[in-house]
C-alpha cells in the first residue's frame, strides 16, 4: 500500500512479557516516529529516526522500551517486560521532509 | 517541552451549527498543525500554519494562527456529521527535529 502500515492492529499480553510492535513507513520517506497514544495522556513523542543520524531516544519513558529502524526503513519499537501502564496505542509516522507527518494506523496493545 | 493545552475537551453540536476549538501555548512555535483522528485511525494532518497571522481556509475550516504563535484556533461554518472526530493540534519539539508535541485533542460529535 501506499501508506504507513503497522503490526499487529491489536497485541494483548501479559505483564512481564516482551513485545515487538512493527511500522512499514512510507517508501523513500527518510524520517520515522513512534509516538504513545493513551487516555488522559495524549499522544506522547518516544523516538526519531532520520536516515542514518542516530535516533532521538529523548522521548522513550524508560530502559524497558527501545526501537530500532532497519536498511533505513522499517522498525521495531520492543518492550520489555511490560507493565499494565503501557497500555496505549502506539503510533508510527514517516515524513520526507519538514514536520509534515503520515501516521499509520497503530497498535492497540492491552497489558494484562 | 513545549506544552499546548486545547479547548474545549469535549464539543458535542447539532449539525448546521458553527464551531471554534482553541490550541494555546506559552511558548513561540516555529509552525502549528491540526490533525484530525477518526476511532481506529491514526491522526491525518489538515493544515501547517507557519506566518504569525496567518489564516488557511480548508473547505468548511478556517485556521488561524496567533499574531504572537503562540496560540491557533480552528473554526467550522455548518458542521456535518462527518466533521466528527478528535481535532488535534501539534507543534515541534524544540528539541528533536522534527518531531511533534501534541495538545490531548478537542473531541467534537456532530449529530444529524
Amino acid at each position: 500500500g501506499a501508506g504507513v502500515s503497522q503490526s499487529p492492529s491489536n497485541k494483548v499480553t501479559e505483564k512481564g512479557k516482551d513485545v515487538e510492535l512493527r511500522c512499514d513507513p512510507i517508501s523513500g520517506h527518510t524520517a520515522l516516529y513512534w509516538y504513545r497514544q493513551s487516555l488522559g495522556q495524549g499522544l506522547e513523542f518516544l523516538i526519531y529516526f532520520q536516515g542514518n543520524s542516530a535516533p532521538d531516544k529523548s522521548g522513550l519513558p524508560s530502559d524497558r522500551f527501545s526501537a530500532e529502524r532497519t536498511g533505513g526503513s522499517v522498525s521495531t519499537l520492543t518492550i520489555q517486560r511490560t507493565q499494565q501502564e503501557d497500555s496505549a496505542v502506539y503510533l508510527c509516522a514517516s515524513s520526507l521532509a519538514g514536520p509534515w507527518q503520515f501516521f499509520g494506523p497503530g497498535t492497540r496493545l492491552t497489558v494484562l | 517541552t513545549q506544552l499546548l493545552e486545547q479547548s474545549p475537551q469535549f464539543l458535542s453540536i447539532q449539525e448546521g451549527e458553527n464551531l471554534t476549538v482553541y490550541c494555546n501555548s506559552s511558548s513561540v512555535f516555529s509552525s502549528l498543525q491540526w490533525y484530525r483522528q477518526e476511532p481506529g485511525e491514526g491522526p491525518v494532518l489538515l493544515v501547517t500554519v507557519v506566518t504569525g497571522g496567518e489564516v488557511k481556509k480548508l473547505k468548511r475550516l478556517t485556521f488561524q494562527f496567533g499574531d504572537a504563535r503562540k496560540d491557533s484556533s480552528l473554526h467550522i461554518t455548518a458542521a456535518q456529521p462527518g466533521d466528527t472526530g478528535l481535532y488535534l493540534c501539534a507543534g515541534p519539539r524544540s528539541d528533536s527535529g522534527y518531531a511533534l508535541n501534541f495538545g490531548k485533542g478537542t473531541s467534537l460529535l456532530v449529530t444529524p
